[in-house]
C-alpha cells in the first residue's frame, strides 16, 4: 500500500532562519506530487506542484522554494524565513495522469516563526 | 475562475444530531466536487466525491447531491457521532489536480 510521509511534524523557528520540509511517497511510482499551506482560519493554499524529477511548477510567489531530487521525495525550502510563513504545510501525493480526484495528504507539518 | 464558499464554523452539535455544512461553487467548466475531512492533527484524507451533476457522493453516513442548477453541494448527515468531530473541506476540480480549490474549511464538534 502507498504511504506518505512527512517531517518534521513540528518546527519552531527564528525569522531569517532557513527551512527544509521533507515528504516522501511509498509505494506508488511516477506521482505527482504537491505542497499545500494551511494557515489558521483559511483554506488550503497550493504552493507548489510536481509531475516529474526536477519539475517544479510555483503557484505563488513567495520565498519558499522547491525541489524534487528523487522520484518520491519533495522538499519544501526557503533561505530567510518570515513570520508570515507560519502555519500547516500539508505534502499530497496523486496518481500520474488520472484525475480521480484523490490528494493523498501526509500527516502535516506545523511550523511557527517567532 | 473556479472558486468553493462553503459555510463558516465553527458548528457544534450533539450527538445523533442531523448535520448540514453548506457548500456552493463557480466554475467555468464542468468540475468534479469532493468533502475532504481532517482529522485533529492530522492531514486531509477524501470523504466522497462526485463526478457530474445529480451525482449522489456517500461515506461514513455522510451524503452529498452535486446540483448544477443551485450550484451547491451540500454535506449532510443523518446522526452525527462524537467521532465525526473534525474539519470538512469542500473542494472542487476541473481538469487537473493542481487546480483543485478548496473551501475555507468547516470546523465540527460533536459533543456527547
Amino acid at each position: 500500500s502507498q504511504t506518505i510521509h512527512q517531517w518534521p511534524a513540528t518546527l519552531v523557528q527564528p525569522v531569517g532562519s532557513p527551512l527544509s520540509l521533507e515528504c516522501t511517497v511509498e509505494g506508488t511510482s511516477n506521482p505527482n506530487l504537491y505542497w499545500y499551506r494551511q494557515a489558521a482560519g483559511r483554506g488550503l493554499q497550493l504552493l507548489f506542484y510536481s509531475v516529474g524529477i526536477g519539475q517544479i511548477s510555483s503557484e505563488v510567489p513567495q520565498n519558499l522554494s522547491a525541489s524534487r531530487p528523487q522520484d518520491r521525495q519533495f522538499i519544501l525550502s526557503s533561505k530567510k524565513l518570515l513570520l508570515s510563513d507560519s502555519g500547516f504545510y500539508l505534502c499530497a501525493w496523486s496518481v500520474r495522469d488520472r484525475n480521480t480526484g484523490e490528494l493523498f495528504f501526509g500527516e502535516g507539518s506545523r511550523l511557527t516563526v517567532l | 475562475g473556479n472558486s468553493v464558499t462553503q459555510m463558516e464554523g465553527p458548528v457544534t452539535l450533539s450527538e445523533e444530531a442531523f448535520l448540514t455544512i453548506n457548500c456552493t461553487y463557480t466554475a467555468t467548466g464542468y468540475p468534479s466536487l469532493f468533502w475532504y475531512v481532517q482529522y485533529p492533527g492530522e492531514g486531509l484524507q477524501l470523504l466522497l466525491k462526485a463526478t457530474k451533476a445529480d451525482d449522489k457522493g456517500s461515506n461514513k453516513g455522510f451524503e452529498a447531491t452535486y446540483r448544477k442548477e443551485t450550484t451547491s453541494f451540500h454535506l449532510e448527515k443523518g446522526s452525527v457521532q462524537v467521532s465525526d468531530s473534525a474539519v470538512y473541506f469542500c473542494a472542487l476540480s476541473d481538469l487537473f489536480l493542481h487546480d483543485m480549490r478548496f473551501g475555507a474549511g468547516t470546523r465540527l464538534t460533536v459533543k456527547p
